[in-house]
């Protein structure tokens, strides 16, 4: 089973500024099965990014996804206030060993 | 678009079973290359896959769970539901349900979820 580890666990930013988040995988990811998630406070996870690269629809182009193997990243431009949420990634592809990182709290600082 | 929502009981006693069904909208559940599921989320915690059923009735669980979880779907109600017995105070969680995109003979990404719904396991 892949496990994930996303870094930061908390990651504190200004509106405006670029955020990074980082998810690596314990075994190379194949087929670039990897999604990330937006969870606000009370609110189901939303799909931001499919297949590493490929934006939700309605997600902003502000937000990109990126990397190859065993790590990969999550680039928010310029942050907007609504974009301070938490982030997971999700290696899916395996079934049924599907698999979720821990989660990076991305804060207004 | 396609919503979905989830419905069952909020209070659980250990040991016995947990229902929940999520009731789709805005589409069919009989739509080909999506698989209908379960994920979990305990209070401040991260999210767990509990499993996914097609409309033919073919499912997958996760095999943690596997022992103690069974997946139904009625295609009548445009209606999928799980059970899963000997609830513990570990299965405490928030209870989404979601659309899985099937891809490459097996399941993708979540989209949409449901608003989901808290279950505690209490006596």
């Amino acid at each position: 089973e892949i496990v994930l580890t996303q870094s930061p666990g908390t990651l504190s930013l200004s509106p405006g500024e670029r955020a990074t988040l980082f998810c690596r995988a314990s075994q190379t990811v194949s087929s670039a099965h990897l999604a990330w998630y937006q969870q606000k406070p009370g609110q189901a996870p939303r799909l931001v990014i499919y297949d590493v690269f490929t934006r939700a629809t309605g997600v902003p182009d502000r937000f990109s996804g990126s990397g190859s193997g065993t790590d990969f990243t999550l680039t928010i431009s310029r942050l907007e206030p609504e974009d301070f949420a938490v982030y997971y990634c999700h290696h899916y592809g395996t079934t049924p060993r599907y698999t979720f990182g821990q989660g990076t709290k991305l804060e207004i600082k | 678009q396609v919503q979905l929502q989830e419905s069952g009981p909020g209070l659980v006693k250990p040991s016995e079973a947990l229902a929940l069904t999520c009731t789709v909208s805005g589409g069919s559940i009989s739509t080909s290359s999506y698989y209908w599921g379960w994920v979990r989320q305990p209070p401040g915690k991260g999210l767990e896959w509990i499993g996914s059923i097609y409309h033919s009735g073919s499912t997958y669980y996760n095999p943690s769970l596997k022992s103690r979880v069974a997946m139904s779907i009625d295609k009548s109600k445009n209606q999928f539901s799980l059970r899963l017995t000997s609830m513990t105070g570990a299965d405490t969680a928030v209870y989404y349900c979601a659309r899985a995109k099937w891809i490459s003979f097996s399941l993708g990404w979540f989209d949409p979820w449901g608003q989901g719904t808290l279950v505690t396991v209490s006596s």
